[in-house]
């Protein structure tokens, strides 16, 4: 089955600075790959994700990017914010499967 | 327009009592999914279930855990004769089509067994 390591374990930034969460993959079919940002008590939010057929994809100060010949992919926050504090899962599936398989989440620090 | 519905949010049982969890997924959403987050650890597929149809219980414990998703109301995890070893926070998430599409989380049933 599908096996995604996750790196690093926490994580913490200076307000304003860059941030970056990356995950490899193992199962070669795997073929969507969601973040989710958790934060204390909540469930999962989905904030950005990425289908195999592109390599790089932004939303606003988020972006996340895929190499699928390396089986892995990243997230980026750019101009991290206090609120940004929170653990990030990232996940992938392969479209037959349907399940996510996550990573072991990342607690990100913003100091300010 | 509401998002994934869980209840109750947090439920306590006692050993060998039965524990149900109830999952309303978001509105035009046919899919719904069962997580389990242990404490510090990520989120493990248990089941994945369309209106009246199991499709994928890979991660479902073999005894004690089952899930069904009736043709009208909520879908139901029910865990018989609870053990400590099942204390954690359950997630159901909603997807509205087959094929490669979002998962929508909801806040969760944090279940406790004294």
């Amino acid at each position: 089955g599908e096996n995604v390591e996750q790196h690093p374990s926490t994580l913490s930034v200076q307000e304003g600075d860059s941030a970056v969460i990356k995950c490899t993959y193992s199962d070669s079919a795997s073929n969507y790959f969601p973040w989710y940002k958790q934060e204390l008590g909540k469930g999962p939010q989905l904030i950005i994700d990425i289908r195999s057929n592109v390599g790089e994809k932004k939303d606003q100060r988020i972006a996340v990017t895929l190499n699928k010949t390396a089986k892995h992919f990243s997230l980026h926050i750019t101009e991290t914010q206090p609120e940004d504090s929170a653990v990030y899962f990232c996940a992938a599936s392969a479209g037959s499967a349907r399940q996510l398989t996550f990573g072991s989440g990342t607690q990100l620090t913003v100091l300010p | 327009n509401a998002g994934v519905m869980q209840n109750p949010r947090h439920l306590v049982r006692r050993r060998g009592q039965e524990a149900r969890l109830r999952c309303s997924p978001m509105k035009g959403h046919s899919h719904v999914y069962w997580y389990r987050q242990l404490p510090e650890e990520g989120l493990k597929f248990m089941v994945y279930l369309q209106k009246e149809n199991i499709i994928d219980e890979s991660g479902m414990p073999k005894e004690r855990f089952s899930a069904e998703f009736p043709k009208e109301g909520p879908s139901i995890l029910r865990i018989q004769q609870v053990v400590r070893g099942d204390s954690a926070a359950y997630f159901c998430a909603s997807s509205p089509a087959a094929g490669l599409s979002e998962q929508y989380f909801g806040p969760g049933t944090r279940l406790t067994v004294t």
